[in-house]
């Protein structure tokens, strides 16, 4: 059984940095082929495809905000952390992590957690 | 990337059907057979309910069904449910390993 979930702070000022975590189980991401991604939803909008780890270590960034995020991997711990520095308040959205399938379609998604920015 | 473009609304009487489109450009949806359909009730995680264009994973009902021509990708739901009324996006593959997600729709049952 597939499981992620999403941990970090709920508020972040303005121009920090915030690290979260996507703890997940049911699959290794030392296994060829396996990949995750982060995605967010600002409240009310759509959703916004940000970062994606590969089993190699290979690791893909939206183009608009690549400067900015950072995604690493802990096999050991089956864990994935995505950074973004540099926050603002329109930063303020659920952040999401999820299972990439073939490279193609997110399959198994985590509840989200709500990050919210402001002083 | 530009996000995809959907009809911010389509409703429809329970046991009809509905469509919902998704036009991008030659390098996303018309330049891979990689769109996904996402299924999003308030407060809850998207829901995969179809990928690669009309490919539908276990346990999604048969009512739901996807198809392509060109730059614009189609959702359809048959025999509209009352559990079905809920926001629903789409994604395409957009090349080197990126993705670009639809605007949204949210789906109405009258």
């Amino acid at each position: 059984q597939v499981t992620l979930k999403e941990s970090g702070p709920a508020l972040v000022k303005p121009t920090q940095t915030l690290t979260l975590t996507c703890t997940f189980s049911g699959f290794s991401l030392s296994t060829s082929g396996m990949r995750v991604s982060w995605i967010r939803q600002p409240p009310g909008k759509a959703l916004e495809w940000l970062a994606r780890i590969d089993w190699d270590d290979d690791k893909f960034y939206s183009t608009s905000l690549k400067t900015r995020l950072t995604i690493s991997k802990d096999t050991s711990k089956n864990q994935v952390v995505l950074t973004m520095t540099n926050m603002d308040p329109v930063d303020t959205a659920t952040y999401y992590c999820a299972r990439v399938y073939g490279g193609t379609y997110f399959d198994y998604w985590g509840q989200g957690t709500l990050v919210t920015v402001s002083s | 990337q530009s996000a995809l473009t959907q009809p911010a609304s389509v409703s429809g009487s329970p046991g009809q059907s509905i469509t919902i489109s998704c036009t991008g450009t030659s390098s996303d949806v018309g330049g891979y057979n990689y769109v996904s359909w996402y299924q999003q009730h308030p407060g809850k995680a998207p829901k995969l309910m179809i990928y690669d264009v009309s490919k539908r994973p276990s346990g999604v009902s048969n009512r739901f069904s996807g198809s392509k021509s060109g730059n614009t990708a189609s959702l359809t739901i048959s025999g509209l449910q009352a559990e079905d009324e809920a926001d629903y996006y789409c994604c395409s593959y957009a090349g080197s390993s990126t993705y670009v997600f639809g605007t949204g729709t949210k789906v109405t049952v009258l």
